[in-house]
C-alpha cells in the first residue's frame, strides 16, 4: 500500500534552535498535505494544509511565522519550527493524498519534537 | 463546519468479547466519508474501517463492523472477539466528498483498554 514516510521520529534540541521536518510520500504523487499536532491523550489538531506548489493553509491559530511549511514537490513537504521554546514540544504528524476527491489519506509515523 | 463527536472517553472489554465504540456527527452534506482510524501506543494512525455515505450496506473489515445510521448521523465501530492487540487510541472522522483537498475531521478519541 501507499506509504508516507517521516522524519526524523524523535528530535531533542535546545531552545531556540530550528527544526525541520520532512514528510515524503514514497510511492504516489501528493497533491495535498497535511500538518497535525497532537498532545498526550487527545485528538489531532490540523495545523495546515498544503497544496504542491501553493502557500499552505494554515488553521486558525496556528502561527504561520513559527510553523513554516513548504511543499515544494509532489512528493516532499516539510515542516520548520522556528526558534522552538519548550511549548512546541508535540507530537507532530503529516499526512499526504493524491489527486482527487476520493483518494484516501496516508499517515506518516510522526516526529516526537522535545526541546529543552 | 462538521464536527465529530465521540461522547465516550474510555472504555473497557474484556478479551474475547465485543465492544462498541460510539461516534455522532453533524453535517448538512450528503456526500461523505466516514472513517476509524486506530492508534497504539507507537502512535502510528491506522486506518480500521471506511464507509461511504451513499452506500446503505454497513462496511466491515475481519472482526470490525459499523453500524452507519444516515439519518441519525451516527456511526458506531463494533469489534469483535476483542484481542489484546485491539488496546488503542480510536479515532472516528468525517471528510466531504465535495471538495478536492478537504480535510479530516477528528472526534476527541475514544481509549479502548482490552482485559486479558
Amino acid at each position: 500500500g501507499a506509504v508516507v514516510s517521516q522524519h526524523p521520529s524523535r528530535v531533542i534540541c535546545k531552545s531556540g534552535t530550528s527544526v525541520k521536518i520532512e514528510c515524503r510520500s514514497l510511492d504516489f504523487q501528493a497533491t495535498t498535505m497535511f500538518w497535525y499536532r497532537q498532545f498526550p491523550k487527545q485528538s489531532l489538531m490540523l495545523m495546515a494544509t498544503s497544496n504542491e506548489g501553493s502557500k499552505a493553509t494554515y488553521e486558525q491559530g496556528v502561527e504561520k511565522d513559527k510553523f513554516l511549511i513548504n511543499h515544494a514537490s509532489l512528493t516532499l513537504s516539510t515542516l520548520t519550527v522556528t526558534s522552538a521554546h519548550p511549548e512546541d514540544s508535540s507530537f507532530y504528524i503529516c499526512s499526504a493524498r493524491g489527486t482527487g476527491p476520493r483518494t484516501p489519506q496516508h499517515f506518516g509515523d510522526g516526529t516526537r519534537l522535545s526541546i529543552l | 463546519a462538521q464536527t465529530v463527536t465521540q461522547s465516550q472517553p474510555e472504555m473497557s472489554v474484556q478479551e474475547a468479547e465485543t465492544v462498541t465504540l460510539s461516534c455522532t456527527y453533524d453535517t448538512s452534506e450528503s456526500d461523505y466519508y466516514l472513517f476509524w482510524y486506530k492508534q497504539p501506543p507507537s502512535r502510528q494512525m491506522i486506518l480500521v474501517i471506511r464507509q461511504e455515505a451513499y452506500k446503505q450496506q454497513n462496511a466491515t473489515e475481519n472482526r470490525f463492523s459499523v453500524n452507519f445510521q444516515k439519518a441519525a448521523k451516527s456511526f458506531s465501530l463494533k469489534i469483535s472477539d476483542s484481542q489484546l492487540g485491539d488496546a488503542a487510541m480510536y479515532f472516528c472522522a468525517y471528510r466531504s466528498a465535495l471538495l478536492y483537498g478537504n480535510k479530516l475531521v477528528f472526534g476527541a478519541g475514544t481509549i479502548l483498554r482490552v482485559k486479558s
